[in-house]
């Protein structure tokens, strides 16, 4: 069984400031991760994802992630915030099975202050 | 064209109505995924179509029906809903397992749906 947990249900930084978003998984073979991204009223984008090619994965919108087996972490990070990151971030652990079902960790709400 | 398309976007039904929800991709992509997803909570996955056939379905109540027509199209179908039943519900496409690598799942907007 998968599971993943992400820590904080909320983080508030600066504009400017690191971004940092944790996120531990736990697999019981080599894991697919993803992080995703919600707007209000939207649906999920893809920021980024870790397919065993690179532990040290480049998203868009300046976001990354790096992968830890020996930390069982995919932690989010972002060098400077901007107020237009403010949104709800899902980390996701995926099976290899044929039908890639997602397991969601609970969300982290980023909010960002001027 | 590289997107989901959800239909309506907004939704209000009474309990004893009758309705549908509409997804599109045309995208190729032959997996194709139905999710509920309450406020402040992340998406639970209601059903999996594989090559337009139901592979999963996640102990959902019988009031949602869902259709897979052809390979770009999946349907929600709604009847007799009830007032806790109201979310995003949002649908999501995949490349086939074929096409190799972790093949990460588009969501379409998603159909906010209020039951009265």
């Amino acid at each position: 069984a998968q599971s993943v947990t992400q820590l904080g249900s909320h983080v508030s930084v600066s504009e400017g400031a690191l971004v940092l978003l944790r996120c531990n998984y736990s697999s019981s073979v080599p894991p697919y991760l993803f992080w995703y991204v919600q707007y209000p009223n939207q649906g999920l984008q893809l920021l980024l994802k870790y397919t065993s090619a690179a532990t040290l994965v480049k998203g868009i919108n300046g976001f990354e992630a790096e992968f830890k087996k020996s930390e069982t972490s995919f932690h989010l990070t972002k060098p400077s915030a901007h107020m237009s990151d403010a949104a709800e971030y899902f980390c996701a652990v995926s099976d290899r099975s044929g039908y890639s079902t997602l397991t969601f960790g609970k969300g982290t709400m980023l909010l960002v202050s001027p | 064209d590289t997107e989901v398309t959800q239909t309506p976007k907004h939704l209000v039904m009474g309990m004893t109505n009758k309705k549908s929800l509409k997804c599109e991709q045309h995208m190729g992509h032959r997996a194709m995924y139905w999710y509920k997803q309450k406020a402040k909570k992340p998406p639970e996955l209601m059903f999996v179509y594989s090559y337009e056939k139901l592979s999963i379905n996640e102990s959902v109540p019988s009031r949602f029906s869902p259709e897979c027509p052809n390979s770009s199209l999946l349907n929600l179908h709604l009847h007799a809903l009830q007032p806790e039943d109201s979310a995003l519900y949002l649908c999501a496409s995949r490349p086939s397992s074929a096409s190799g690598g972790a093949n990460e799942q588009f969501f379409g907007p998603g159909t906010r749906l209020t039951v009265l």
